[in-house]
């Protein structure tokens, strides 16, 4: 099956700081890619929605300034939680989707964030 | 919004015996419902899926039964095996655009 590929996996981060986690569609295009937020023990909560050119569809209570998502190709789309708190210490999931084609949502392996 | 709920929240069953997991949603423009395997540390794995244009579906040990007038669908695994311990997320959406995730099932399989 298509393969959704996150990096990094972990990334251990000072308060104040700036990270990117980035999430790639190794072989299909990536017309859709979703970005997920997900506590211990709770379920995904969808944080944006970004199409290939276009600037995300932040959800409701979600910081558009405060993670900045990209979406410049069909492959790559970026997540940058700036000016980190602990309190943004998460596992955050993108997912991505080829649109035109109605394929499944394949899932990224996650990325495990920890703002000390 | 959609809403999506799933029952129960943790699940034990016996290996070889059937689990059941069941969610609802209230969005009747909701049109395609998967279901996600997680394992710990992991991102979510597709293992089955359901479009609102079908009553049920199968592969192997793994059925998806949806009823549209009642807004619930529900994920039966049978012949149960300690491999298939996991997180297990319903998730409805509108034609593959925003997921609605249930708040998951956590299922030990017991040897």
């Amino acid at each position: 099956g298509a393969v959704v590929s996150q990096h990094p996996s972990r990334v251990i981060c000072k308060s104040g700081t700036s990270v990117k986690i980035e999430c790639r569609s190794l072989d299909f295009q990536a017309t859709t890619m979703f970005w997920y937020r997900q506590f211990p023990k709770q379920s995904l909560m969808l944080m944006a929605t970004s199409n290939e050119g276009s600037k995300a569809t932040y959800e409701q209570g979600v910081e558009k300034d405060k993670f900045l998502i990209n979406h410049a190709s069909l492959t790559l789309s970026t997540l940058t939680v700036t000016s980190a708190h602990p309190e943004d210490s998460s596992f955050y999931i993108c997912s991505a989707r080829d649109l035109y084609l109605n394929t499944e949502a394949f899932f990224g392996q996650g990325t495990r964030l920890t703002v000390v | 919004g959609e809403n999506v709920e799933q029952h129960p929240s943790t699940l034990s069953v016996q290996e070889g015996d059937s689990a059941v997991i069941k969610c609802t949603y209230s969005d009747s423009a909701s049109n395609y419902f998967p279901w996600y395997k997680q394992e710990l540390g992991k991102g979510p794995q597709l293992i089955i899926d359901i479009r609102s244009n079908v009553g049920e579906k199968k592969d192997q040990r793994i059925a998806v039964t949806l009823n549209k007038t009642a807004k619930h669908f529900s994920l039966h695994i049978t012949e149960t095996q300690p491999e298939d311990s996991a997180v297990y997320f319903c998730a409805a959406s509108t034609d593959g655009n925003q997921f609605y995730f249930g708040t998951g099932t956590s299922l030990t399989v017991i040897p």
